[in-house]
């Protein structure tokens, strides 16, 4: 069984630029979630797909964007970076709704961005 | 809104201390209630969970008991290992159909010899 793998491991970008962020689901997940974890801090959902459509949100603005391939695999796309996305991004898998899921998620390692 | 509330660390033990990690959450219905682990340079690793009232987590010698009265999740452990140094989250999901995750901020716990 593959877990969650994510791409790249660390980044460093400068103010205003744009990054992607790629994650591919653990073998038989439907769901990705991303999360942003700031240093020292615990992690903040940004938000969750499910066949291929975002069906939830936390508070980011909408520079932080995503997208879903039918291979279940994922993107994070953030515009205009600023300095405080510097943090950890958490790539997220869960089986579908309603195959007994008690809402465990399976972390990848994490993409580590630093903004100059 | 959803929030979990859990001691703030650093927690510096010796190998064998007895553990304790204490995590509230707010009482926004029966929440499924996870106790995950993040060893240095690594991602987020389930630890233990529980579903309903009055059920026990545990795992690797950690145990938590999910506490409706006092909507706690207490996190414990007899004996600490070394191995056991990381940082613990204690998370609440946020609704029966969500997959959101709202987490404390984490303790770090250092185990020395």
């Amino acid at each position: 069984e593959t877990g969650v793998t994510q791409s790249p491991t660390h980044l460093i970008k400068t103010r205003g630029q744009q990054v992607t962020l790629r994650c591919s689901s653990q073998s038989g997940h439907n769901t990705v979630s991303w999360y942003q974890q700031a240093l020292g801090q615990g992690p903040q959902f940004i938000f969750q797909y499910y066949r291929e459509e975002e069906n939830g949100r936390g508070n980011f603005p909408p520079r932080f964007s995503g997208l879903q391939f039918p291979n279940y695999s994922s993107e994070l796309n953030v515009n205009a970076l600023e300095l405080d996305d510097s943090a950890l991004y958490l790539c997220a898998s869960s089986p579908a709704p309603g195959q007994g899921n008690t809402g465990e998620l399976f972390f990848g390692e994490g993409s580590r961005l630093t903004v100059l | 809104g959803n929030s979990v509330t859990q001691m703030e660390g650093p927690v510096t033990l010796s190998e064998e201390a007895f553990l304790t990690i204490n995590c509230t959450y707010t009482a926004t219905g029966y929440p499924s209630l996870f106790w995950y682990v993040q060893y240095p340079g690594e991602g987020l690793q389930l630890l233990l969970k529980a579903t309903k009232a009055d059920d026990k987590g545990s795992n690797k010698g950690f145990e938590a008991t999910y506490r409706k009265e006092t909507t706690s999740f207490h996190l414990e452990k007899g004996s600490v290992q070394v191995s056991d140094s990381a940082v613990y989250f204690c998370s609440r999901r946020s609704g029966a159909g969500s997959y959101q995750l709202t987490f404390g901020k984490g303790t770090k716990l250092s185990v020395i010899p």
